[in-house]
């Protein structure tokens, strides 16, 4: 079946970066883009940015502009997305999905706390 | 960008009540690029329907999207004890892509 396993979470420091990871099976990889969503804790859902798994082309969110890096390897079926200059508001649950359109399916989620 | 407005925040049902869910566009959204998400505490959303009205794989008869435009609406039939969750609507048709606020449907 079609599965996104993510990374562990991650504690940081303001002003550190995070990088995760998401990997996924299941399908043949370079035919969808990758999403990445985030919810704050006790929030809703923001949309992050996408990246193309046959180009490497990127679309990023303003909220995160500047500070986002997207990439895939496709040899691992792997996603990445970094996220540089960490403040205290980037703290939340970070998705990596599918991205066909819709999103389908979703990773188990990344916590990246962002505390001094 | 669009923006989503869910309404209501919240809605408290009974076991076996239909429930609507309502998703405002402020502005057209294309050729019906809308999607509906289930997110149950402590886990990722799952996808229930898209392009407004076709749902994904799995997913049972009880839910039921419609609409057009900018008033697109979640419809859960008969609500059994594992709907009780939070719903978000989306857009996918243009950059950026944006969620509603989400609704909670809740146990009376």
């Amino acid at each position: 079946q079609v599965q996104m396993v993510q990374s562990e979470g991650e504690v940081k420091r303001p002003g550190a970066s995070v990088k995760v990871s998401c990997k996924a099976s299941g399908y043949t990889f370079s035919t969808y883009g990758i999403s990445w969503v985030r919810q704050a804790p006790g929030q809703g859902l923001e949309w992050v940015g996408w990246v193309s798994t046959s180009n490497g082309n990127t679309n990023y969110a303003q909220l995160v502009q500047g500070r986002v890096t997207m990439t895939t390897d496709t040899s691992t079926r792997t996603a990445y997305m970094e996220l540089r200059s960490l403040r205290s508001d980037d703290t939340g649950v970070y998705y990596c999905v599918r991205d066909g359109g819709w999103f389908d399916p979703w990773g188990q989620g990344t916590l990246v706390t962002v505390s001094s | 960008e669009i923006v989503l407005t869910q309404s209501p925040g919240t809605l408290s049902l009974s076991p076996g009540e239909r429930a609507t869910l309502s998703c405002r566009a402020s502005q057209t959204i294309t050729s019906n690029y809308l999607a509906w998400y289930q997110q149950k505490p402590g886990q990722a959303p799952r996808l229930l329907i898209h392009s407004a009205s076709r749902r994904a794989t799995g997913i049972p008869d009880n839910f039921s999207g419609s609409g057009s435009g900018t008033d697109f609406t979640l419809t859960i039939n008969r609500l059994e004890p594992e709907d009780f969750a939070v719903y978000y609507c989306q857009h996918y048709g243009s950059s950026p892509l944006t969620f509603g606020g989400g609704t909670k449907v809740e146990i009376k």
